[in-house]
């Protein structure tokens, strides 16, 4: 079975500084990767996804995350954050479709002025 | 446009009471499905609902536990007899007939607390 592992449950940062929430996955064949935001008091939101094609996918706020096979990553990062990306960050898995994602933990980036 | 709607956002029973979980998806939204968050862990596939149908329930508890999305109202994820394990953060997504669901939906989910 699949799992995901967020190493870092919490990771605080200064605004404008840059930073990377580390995710890694067990092998399978093939995957299809994503990351979820939780800002405060609402429900998980797509921030971006791996299906094929280039390993680097952006999402429109600034967030990049790069898929490596060899290293069974998907880590995320931003060259500069602000006050507003404070928020729980989940990255999810699946190889089954789409209705059976696996979840990390979860990662808390704590962005302060 | 109202996204996924979960009530209630907290609720607290006591061993043994029933707790009644529901879910709105978002307009349009024909597939709904439940994930459960334990303590210290990453949410968790439960089940797979379309309308008046169980698609697919392989992360159900196998007693106590039963789901249900009917024609008309919220899709209802019923716990009977619960016990302090129970307790979790459950979270219900929708996502449209026509996409392949990369893009799930999330309500803000219900805190389950069992005193």
């Amino acid at each position: 079975a699949q799992s995901v592992t967020q190493l870092d449950s919490q990771v605080p940062v200064f605004e404008e500084a840059p930073v990377e929430l580390r995710c890694n996955y067990s092998s399978s064949v093939s995957v299809y990767l994503f990351w979820y935001v939780q800002y405060p008091n609402q429900g998980l939101q797509l921030l971006l996804k791996y299906l094929s094609g280039s390993t680097l996918v952006e999402s429109i706020n600034g967030f990049e995350a790069e898929f490596n096979k060899s290293q069974t990553s998907f880590h995320l990062r931003k060259p500069s954050v602000h006050i507003s990306d404070t928020a729980e960050y989940f990255c999810a898995v699946s190889d089954q479709g789409f209705q059976k994602l696996v979840f990390g933990t979860g990662t808390r980036l704590l962005v302060s002025p | 446009n109202a996204g996924v709607m979960q009530n209630p956002r907290h609720l607290v029973r006591r061993r043994g009471q029933e707790a009644r979980l529901r879910c709105s998806p978002m307009k349009g939204h024909s597939h709904v499905y439940w994930y459960r968050q334990l303590p210290e862990e990453g949410l968790k596939f439960m089940v797979y609902l379309q309308k008046e149908n169980i698609i697919d329930e392989s992360g159900m508890p196998k007693e106590r536990f039963s789901a249900e999305f009917p024609k008309e109202g919220p899709s209802i994820l019923r716990i009977q007899q619960v016990v302090r394990g129970d307790s979790a953060a459950y979270f219900c997504a929708s996502s449209p007939p026509s996409e392949w669901g990369e893009k799930l939906f999330f309500g803000s989910g219900t805190q389950l607390s069992v005193l």
